[in-house]
């Protein structure tokens, strides 16, 4: 189907491992996005990209990885995950950077 | 330093009336605005937007309002229904400068039938 999926939708982790978070966007669509929800916080940019191979980092990068190599995928890795990367991870995707479209989400609890 | 505020985490409002969200920006460089509402378990979706050279958009139901003075924009809903009822993110851009939204903490909307 078109659009933009996350995997897993659901992920429960330990603190000091690593995990990384899929996404996948059908639009061939230039930018993808990194953001995490968290209460109080709203959504914070963690990494972006404008294309494949180019990303730079958003808000709040710290502890996590990003790559780009297919212009469709975005994955998210926490290399040594901590509790307080503990919250909701959202991809999103789009033609330009002032318009976003998002996935659905993946929730990451880190114990 | 916030640079996209919703001062009210929360609106609680009745079935047929109007709703009204407040965003308010730091940024005068800002020239691209857009509301995103966001269901539980689900992706923010995108809802309206407006551009710096207007001070008004609408778009059925929902019309955003854009005071560039006060670094003041407002999204009001007429008339609120149930399904209103979301988290609703007001975000900003620096739209010819190419750079990602900046997005505000969120107003969690309730809809009282």
């Amino acid at each position: 189907d078109a659009g933009i999926t996350q995997s897993p939708r659901y992920k429960i982790t330990e603190t000091g491992r690593q995990v990384t978070l899929m996404c996948h966007q059908t639009w061939s669509h230039s930018y993808m996005f990194w953001y995490r929800q968290d209460l109080g916080h709203g959504l914070r940019l963690i990494y972006y990209s404008a294309a494949a191979d180019i990303t730079d980092k958003g808000e709040v990068p710290d502890g996590y990885v990003v790559s780009r190599s297919k212009t469709e995928n975005f994955p998210l890795t926490l290399e040594s995950a901590t509790r307080s990367q503990t919250s909701v991870y959202f991809c999103a995707s789009s033609p330009v950077p002032y318009e976003q479209y998002f996935g659905p989400g993946t929730r990451l609890t880190v114990t | 330093d916030q640079q996209v505020k919703q001062n009210s985490p929360s609106l609680s409002v009745q079935e047929g009336r109007i709703s009204i969200l407040n965003c308010d920006y730091t940024n005068s460089m800002f020239d691209y605005f857009l509301w995103y509402k966001k269901y539980p378990a689900e992706g923010p979706t995108f809802l309206i937007s407006i551009s710096s050279i207007k001070d008004k958009n609408e778009d059925g139901r929902f019309t955003v309002f854009l005071n560039k003075s006060a670094k003041h924009l407002s999204l009001h809903i007429v008339p609120s229904q149930p399904g209103d009822s979301a988290v609703y993110f007001c975000a900003a851009s620096l739209k010819s400068g190419n750079t990602p939204l900046v997005f505000g903490k969120g107003t969690r909307l309730s809809v009282i039938a």
